[in-house]
């Protein structure tokens, strides 16, 4: 089965705790991509990769960083930096940075305890 | 304000139901304009793309209208299911994708 897989599917954060959100798929894509959803806006990008050891910060970056040591995998942390964590953070993927369909992995809700 | 508007905010219907979602975007110009389907605690799945010189596209019960002078988009759901029941999200894709804050959908028997 390709897709995108995100785990877990839901997570708490204490005060003061970082936490990593997995990404991995297995569509052999360049591109990867971590959005965060909050309720009445649209998605906004944290952070994306498109291409292996190298990614870039999108528009709401601060608070996260992220690593691409392999193709397949794009993890995402959110440090006690990023005071409003609670969201519903979404990675995509795409085949190249010119193909502009997403693929969306199933989202992972995280709650600040 | 948003780039990306979508209205109404939330809407419900009965199954069976016809139904016309909108998009209005300032962006410009764009490249294509793509309608993604969301169901509850999942990801975004695409429906339709159009490019800005197509008027039209279809996906089964789901059609998307594209008028480039006006800027506006529209999603037309026929014969609804209570399997439509999403949130539609409209996403203009420029030198970066701007997606809309989406549609809130709920068909009911």
């Amino acid at each position: 089965d390709g897709g995108i897989t995100q785990s877990p599917k839901y997570l708490f954060r204490k005060e003061g705790q970082n936490v990593t959100l997995s990404c991995e798929q297995n569509l052999n894509h360049d591109a990867m991509y971590w959005y965060r959803q909050d309720p009445g806006q649209g998605l906004r990008l944290i952070y994306y990769s498109q291409i292996v050891n190298d990614f870039q910060k999108g528009d709401i970056a601060e608070g996260y960083s992220v690593s691409r040591e392999k193709k397949e995998s794009f993890p995402l942390t959110v440090t006690s930096a990023q005071k409003n964590p609670t969201a519903f953070y979404l990675c995509a993927s795409k085949r190249s940075k010119t193909n502009e369909k997403l693929f969306f992995g199933s989202g992972t809700q995280l709650s600040v305890l | 304000k948003n780039q990306v508007e979508q209205s109404p905010q939330s809407l419900i219907i009965l199954e069976g139901k016809n139904c016309t979602l909108q998009c209005n975007y300032t962006v410009s110009p764009f490249s294509n304009l793509r309608w993604y389907k969301q169901d509850t605690g999942r990801g975004p799945v695409s429906l339709t793309i159009m490019t800005f010189s197509e008027n039209t596209k279809s996906n089964g019960r789901y059609t998307a209208t594209l008028d480039a002078d006006t800027k506006q988009s529209s999603l037309h759901i026929t014969a609804s299911q209570l399997s439509d029941s999403a949130s539609y999200i409209c996403v203009v894709n420029t030198d970066k994708l701007i997606f809309g804050t989406g549609t809130r959908l709920q068909v009911f028997p």
